[in-house]
């Protein structure tokens, strides 16, 4: 069964920097894009961004900025960083599988393997 | 950046009943790459519909997808208590974008 979980502090101050992880289990990471989403309290779904196990990545333009992704393939775990972090930042935080898939001959893409998310709240 | 729009926000029902949902895109987009997903409280998303109208794995075949350019719709042929949730449609693209959802209730 394939499984992702999340891990990292729950609560990080103002102007610092968001760290969490996420462990693959059940599959390999090959092939496929290994994302970060987030949804605050009240808004919609975000995607942050995702990375391939060969180390490349794919961000949201809206947070690239501050946004840094890692694969670490031995460990079959893979990371975010997000920097300079404010209250806007606090969120259900899920780390998800982009899944890919072939619908009348196009390659499409979702996301298909969720982790239960962490909370994570920014404190002034 | 497209938008997506769902409605309505919330959805009253009765198990057995029949449910729509409704997501809009502000442009016109590819059908291939808007999904469906379906959240309960305390779980994460789950992938209902890929390709606008193709089921993921295991999932009943009273759902259903459909629509084109930039209309949408998920179909619940006939309501189960279990499928009380929150629903989210959601465009493959430059930024991933989702819609607000729609909340199934119980009527």
């Amino acid at each position: 069964q394939v499984q992702v979980q999340e891990s990292g502090p729950g609560l990080v101050k103002s102007s610092e920097t968001l760290s969490l992880t996420c462990t693959v289990s059940g599959t390999s990471t090959s092939g496929y894009c290994w994302g970060w989403l987030r949804q605050p309290p009240g808004k919609r779904l975000e995607w942050i961004g995702c990375v391939y196990d060969t180390g490349s990545t794919d961000y949201n333009p809206s947070l690239q900025s501050r946004v840094t992704m890692s694969m670490d393939t031995s460990k079959k775990q893979f990371s975010l960083r997000l920097s300079s972090v404010t209250a806007a930042d606090t969120a259900m935080y899920h780390c998800a599988r982009e899944g890919y898939f072939y619908s009348g001959g196009y390659k499409t893409y979702a996301f298909d393997i969720w982790g239960q998310g962490t909370m994570v709240s920014v404190s002034s | 950046e497209i938008v997506l729009t769902q409605s309505p926000d919330t959805l009253s029902l009765s198990p057995g009943e029949r449910a729509t949902f409704f997501c809009r895109a502000s442009q016109s987009i590819n059908s291939h790459h808007l999904a469906w997903y379906q959240r309960k409280p305390g779980q994460p998303p789950r992938l209902l519909i890929y390709g606008a109208s193709s089921r993921d794995t295991a999932i009943a075949d009273r759902f259903s997808g459909s629509g084109s350019g930039t209309d949408f719709t998920l179909t619940i042929s006939r309501l189960e208590p279990e499928d009380f949730a929150f629903y989210y449609c959601q465009l493959y693209g430059t930024s991933r974008t989702f819609g607000q959802g729609t909340n199934l209730e119980i009527k």
